[in-house]
């Protein structure tokens, strides 16, 4: 079946500009995770939905980061007026469970990731 | 934002060594999970730790949860060149019963020896 994917793959984008990234979670999977990695780090949590909630975002490093899963599948990631430390790539992440649960519903499977390069 | 300690930082393997990395928090975890991130790719989970103590095995990959819920190594077996990647520790917070995001180590870097 089919896994998390994201798109776009790379992005370039002038500082200043806003992006889009979206993340298409794996069909049925009630959780939804963002994180952001920087080069040569670990990812670092953004923010969660459980179906269309916001459960929690307080990853996000700025009111200039906004997350959105109206429908509860699909997800955007929006960056408004995008700085240079902005630059990273960002993971989407979904769960089928939202109970805790041992076991594979729990997992989390991460997408490809988008690469955002601000110039 | 909080990152667990993981190490070492990098290692060069020689193809059938062992390898083993391990990683430590100061905080609690209810579950620990080991990652493999390739190049251009997104972290593929290899195992998960959901008890104090337990030990768990995945083919060449043992992992460990330490008692303290603080800490886990991962040990891989007889290194083949495809063990070559990013691995990652991470913690698993919980939201009241339902499960949450997870804390990453700053990973380890495989490379084969020269």
């Amino acid at each position: 079946g089919a896994g998390v994917s994201q798109s776009p793959r790379y992005k370039v984008a002038k500082r200043g500009q806003d992006v889009a990234l979206r993340c298409d979670p794996i069909s049925g999977h009630v959780s939804l995770f963002w994180y952001q990695q920087a080069l040569g780090q670990g990812p670092e949590f953004l923010t969660y939905f459980q179906n269309e909630a916001q459960l929690d975002k307080s990853g996000l490093p700025s009111d200039r980061f906004f997350a959105e899963r109206p429908e509860g599948s699909v997800s955007t990631l929006k960056i408004q007026r995008t700085q240079q430390e902005d630059s990273a790539v960002y993971l989407c992440a979904s769960s089928f469970s939202r109970r805790l649960l041992a076991g594979d519903g729990d997992t989390q499977y991460f997408g490809p990731g988008t690469r955002l390069t601000v110039l | 934002g909080q990152q667990l300690n993981q190490s070492p930082q990098s290692m060069f393997i020689q193809e059938g060594e062992d390898v083993s990395m391990n990683c430590t928090s100061s905080s609690i975890f209810n579950t620990w999970l080991w990652y493999k991130q390739d190049p251009g790719e997104g972290p593929v989970l290899l195992i998960a730790l959901y008890k104090a103590g337990e030990l768990t095995s995945n083919g060449r990959l043992t992992a460990q949860f330490g008692i303290t819920r603080k800490d886990s190594f991962l040990n891989i077996s007889a290194s083949i060149p495809s063990d070559v990647g990013i691995y990652f520790c991470a913690g698993q917070l919980s939201y009241g019963g339902s499960q949450g995001n997870l804390i990453f180590g700053k990973g380890t870097k495989l490379s084969v020896k020269p």
